[in-house]
């Protein structure tokens, strides 16, 4: 079964600051994505990559960036971080191609007080 | 744009009786797949079923469904639930744009099972 690991599992922010998550696969897959899970509006995507180097937006970008270093790693960024943000993400790989599938990490709530 | 439509966000099923979670999309591109995740309370979503193939049933776990490009619809059938099915159900649809494939989500359907 292929492995993404997401840091931290949980994490409690002040409005302002910057909050930085983390996220790790080892499938040596191209794609890796960023969503947030919220009720009544499933998982939505906030940025994805297809490979080193690469970002793009998704369907909810804003207030959020995203950065790809290497092919393992895909970082999502709050620079500034609200309340409205306080959720669940949850990082995904998968390999290119519309009927692969895609690998989840175990999420990361966020609280923002 | 592209989207997904999960139209019960909850449904209640007592345990042995059959149930269906209805799914329907739009969209413009050809090159597109669909997927059932299922996501158990507290774990990450992970793969049930997919397809890409019209007409053509697909089985995993007991659950089944039909990719129906004529109505654009991608149900969920079981037909007979059990209490360990109990989880949020995710309809997908993954298209290749670009360099990357993007996985449009529904908005999910808790399932629940009562005995």
């Amino acid at each position: 079964e292929a492995a993404v690991t997401q840091s931290p599992r949980n994490k409690v922010a002040v409005t302002g600051g910057k909050v930085t998550l983390s996220c790790n696969q080892t499938n040596n897959h191209n794609n890796m994505y960023w969503y947030r899970q919220d009720t009544g509006h499933g998982l939505r995507l906030i940025h994805y990559s297809y490979g080193a180097g690469s970002t793009e937006k998704g369907d909810i970008p804003d207030g959020y960036k995203a950065s790809r270093p290497s092919q393992e790693n895909f970082s999502l960024i709050l620079e500034l971080a609200t309340p409205s943000q306080t959720s669940v993400y949850f990082c995904a790989s998968g390999r290119q191609g519309s009927n692969e599938r895609l690998f989840f990490g175990h999420g990361t709530k966020l609280s923002v007080l | 744009g592209d989207s997904v439509t999960q139209t019960e966000g909850l449904v209640t099923v007592t345990e042995g009786l059959p149930v269906m979670l209805n799914c329907t999309y739009q969209t413009a591109y050809s090159d597109v797949a669909f997927f059932w995740y299922v996501q158990y309370l507290n774990e990450a979503p992970k793969l049930l079923l997919r397809s890409s193939t019209d007409n053509k049933r697909t089985e995993h776990q007991g659950f089944h469904a039909t990719l129906h490009k004529s109505s654009s619809s991608f149900h969920l059938q079981k037909s007979s639930v059990q209490l360990s099915d109990s989880a949020l159900y995710y309809c997908a649809l993954r298209k290749n744009q670009g360099g990357s494939a993007k996985l449009i989500f529904g908005e999910g359907t808790k399932l629940t099972v009562s005995s």
